[in-house]
C-alpha cells in the first residue's frame, strides 16, 4: 500500500505569516498533486508536479517535488484568511491501474 | 461548461435501504473515480471506471457496494442495505486521461439513520 503522510495535521497562524506543509512517502510516485478543499465542497486542484526536484510557483504558493519523487512541500508566503482550508497531497500510483492516493491533509486556519 | 455534477448533495437513508449516488463527469472526460471521505481520515479510493468498464475496484467493500459507468448516462455508485458505518461524504472525480489532474464534484453526503 502506498501511503502519503502529511504534516502538520493542523496549523493555525496569523495573517501575514509564512508556513510550510509537508507530504512524505516511502514510495515513488510518477507525479504528485496538491488540492485545496473547503468545507462542504470537493477538492480543487492547485498544481501537478512531475519531475524530481521540480519547483512550481502559484502566486504566493510554492510547491516542490523531492528529487527522489517521494516527497513534496507547499510553502505559503504572507498567508491570508482566504488561504484557510484543507490542503491535500495526492500521489499518482505507478504500475497497475494508475489512480491518486491521498494523504489525510493539513487543516490550515489563517486568523485575521 | 459545467463541472462534475453529483446528485443528490445530501441523502438520508434508513438502515437496510439502498442508496444511489449519481455522477456526471465533465464533458470530454472518460475516466471516473469514486472516493469516500470520513472526518479526519482523508479521501479513500473506491473505484476507477471508464465507459462500460470497471478498471480498478480494489477500494470497494466486497459486499453491498457496486459501481457502473454506462455508455449513456451518469456513473452510479450503489450501496445496498446501508448501515450506519456507510455515513460519509462520497466524491466523484473525472479526468480526460491518465496523469491529468482530477476535477471533483461537490460530493454527496450520505447519512444513515
Amino acid at each position: 500500500t502506498q501511503l502519503l503522510e502529511q504534516s502538520p495535521q493542523f496549523l493555525s497562524i496569523q495573517e501575514g505569516e509564512n508556513l510550510t506543509v509537508y507530504c512524505n512517502s516511502s514510495s515513488v510516485f510518477s507525479s504528485l498533486q496538491w488540492y485545496r478543499q473547503e468545507p462542504g465542497e470537493g477538492p480543487v486542484l492547485l498544481v501537478t508536479v512531475v519531475t524530481g526536484g521540480e519547483v512550481k510557483k502559484l502566486k504566493r504558493l510554492t510547491f516542490q517535488f523531492g528529487d527522489a519523487r517521494k516527497d513534496s512541500s507547499l510553502h505559503i508566503t504572507a498567508a491570508q484568511p482566504g488561504d484557510t482550508g484543507l490542503y491535500l497531497c495526492a500521489g499518482l500510483t505507478q504500475g497497475g491501474s494508475e489512480k491518486l492516493v491521498f494523504g489525510k491533509g493539513t487543516k490550515l486556519t489563517v486568523n485575521p | 461548461n459545467a463541472g462534475v455534477m453529483q446528485n443528490p448533495r445530501h441523502l438520508v437513508r434508513r438502515r437496510g435501504q439502498e442508496a444511489r449516488l449519481r455522477c456526471s463527469p465533465m464533458k470530454g472526460h472518460s475516466h471516473v473515480y469514486w472516493y469516500r471521505q470520513l472526518p479526519e481520515e482523508g479521501l479513500k479510493f473506491m473505484v476507477y471506471l471508464q465507459k462500460e468498464n470497471i478498471i480498478d475496484e480494489s477500494g470497494m467493500p466486497k459486499e453491498r457496494f457496486s459501481a457502473e459507468f454506462p455508455k449513456e448516462g451518469p456513473s452510479i455508485l450503489r450501496i445496498q442495505q446501508v448501515v450506519r458505518g456507510d455515513s460519509a461524504a462520497y466524491f466523484c472525480a473525472s479526468s480526460p486521461a491518465l496523469r491529468y489532474g482530477y476535477t471533483f464534484g461537490s460530493g454527496t453526503r450520505l447519512t444513515v439513520v
